[in-house]
């Protein structure tokens, strides 16, 4: 299976600032990477696919990179809306597997 | 718009059975496959099965393998997930979610605990 390992944990930003959380895999995934975004008590939702495609409706200022076995995702000018946790997703192959999760606190 | 509908979970005691259902609108359900996503109380996300849109391609998580069968019924635009002999550690969120290993749509999740 691919170990999905993400990090920080935790972060802690303001509104305004830029944050940047690391996903590693544990094999090449070439491009084959997602992102979603989870609030409290709400389903995940599908932010980025195929590592730095947006998915629509969601805001430009969120942004995916990387490609192989390190990969971002960076939000700039944060929002309060933006407190969340944040999974990656590797869509290589099966058994999907996702990394442990960021939590995002704005302060 | 595309909506899923989760219905099923409740309490049931280890090695008890459960049938989850799923209710897909919105979209053309017999073009999409199928996911079965499990997330337990405070911790993250686990795959735990995929179906592929006619039912032909089936895959389990190692963790549910033998215990637990995901189908579809594209005439009732509705995925199922049949758990039996279910343990302790199943208890979670399951949510069932659209496509394949491209996850675009979620639904609400229904919670399922064992425990005695």
């Amino acid at each position: 299976d691919i170990q999905m390992t993400q990090s920080p944990s935790s972060v802690s930003a303001s509104v305004g600032d830029t944050v940047t959380i690391t996903c590693r895999a544990s094999q090449d995934i070439n491009s084959w990477l997602a992102w979603f975004q989870q609030k409290p008590g709400k389903a995940p939702k599908f932010l980025i696919y195929a590592a730095s495609s947006l998915q629509s409706g969601v805001p430009s200022r969120f942004s995916g990179s990387g490609s192989g076995t390190d990969f971002t995702l960076t939000i700039s000018s944060l929002q309060p809306e933006d407190s969340a946790t944040y999974y990656c997703q590797q869509a290589k192959t099966f058994p999907i597997t996702f990394g442990q999760g960021t939590r995002l606190e704005i302060k | 718009e595309v909506q899923l509908a989760e219905s099923g979970g409740g309490l049931v005691q280890p090695g008890g059975s459960l049938r989850l259902s799923c209710a897909a609108s919105g979209f053309k359900f017999n073009g999409y496959e199928m996911n079965w996503v499990r997330q337990s109380p405070g911790k993250g996300l686990e795959w735990v099965a995929y179906v592929s849109g006619f039912g032909s391609d089936i895959k389990y998580a190692d963790s549910v393998k033998g215990r637990f069968t995901i189908s579809r019924d594209n005439g009732k635009n509705s995925l199922y997930l049949q758990m039996n002999t279910l343990r302790v550690d199943d208890t979670a969120v399951y949510y069932c979610a659209r496509g394949g290993l491209r996850l675009d749509y979620w639904g609400r999740g229904t919670l399922v605990t064992v425990s005695s």
